[in-house]
């Protein structure tokens, strides 16, 4: 079975520029959350979605934004990109929306804002 | 408020124990969460334990929790060098599902 994944890998971005990072879920799996990681840091919460609907969002400015498909697959979009975006975008998926199930996360896509 | 604390750093020897410490600020958290990230990876969920266990046990792994104290720690027997990596806890509400507040990690070293 194919893990949480995410693409691209590593992206490179001009500040004041927009970005879209996407994610595929686990198979079966609906809920889909979105994380920063800041180096040397832990990861901070931006948002989760729950079969296309949002159920949560983090102490993130506008300028981040996401959206869930109908196959469960997800984009986070930033705009107007700052250098302090720079981190590493997590993405996780998990069955459904409890705790009882845990975070499956992706290897993440490292930005770059210059 | 919601924060979770963690040492920066440990370093033991091969085979001896590690512990890593965790602190937490909300005492209304409903589960308790250990993730490993290995360098270049995501995170992975090692265990979790419920706000009303005192202590979980899975393989090396032993988890503590003294809630009177808001205190988390990992216990890693027999500590080998493929356990090198930042350890990560978190916690999560059953109010709020969608939220989980991770700590700035620890990064285990094993020296041979």
């Amino acid at each position: 079975d194919a893990g949480v994944t995410q693409s691209p890998t590593h992206l490179i971005k001009t500040r004041g520029q927009h970005v879209t990072l996407r994610c595929s879920p686990i198979s079966g799996h609906k809920s889909v959350s979105w994380y920063q990681q800041v180096l040397g840091q832990g990861p901070q919460f931006i948002f989760q979605y729950y079969e296309k609907e949002e159920r949560g969002r983090g102490n993130f400015p506008d300028r981040f934004s996401a959206r869930q498909f109908p196959n469960y697959s997800s984009e986070l979009n930033v705009n107007a990109l700052l250098l302090g975006d720079s981190a590493l975008y997590l993405c996780a998926s998990r069955v459904r929306d409890s705790l009882l199930y845990g975070y499956t996360f992706g290897s993440g896509t490292r930005l770059t804002v210059v | 408020g919601e924060d979770v604390e963690q040492s920066l750093f440990l370093s033991v020897r091969e085979g001896d124990s590690s512990v890593i410490n965790c602190t937490y600020t909300d005492s209304s958290s409903t589960y308790l969460y250990w993730y490993k990230q290995e360098p270049g990876a995501g995170l992975q969920l090692l265990t979790y334990i419920f706000s009303n266990m005192d202590m979980k046990q899975d393989q090396r792994l032993t988890v503590l929790l003294n809630k009177k104290d808001k205190h988390l720690s990992l216990r890693i027997a027999d500590t080998q060098t493929g356990d090198s990596a930042i350890y990560f806890c978190a916690e999560g509400w059953y109010s709020n599902a969608s939220k989980i507040i991770f700590g700035s990690g620890t990064r285990l070293s094993i020296q041979p």
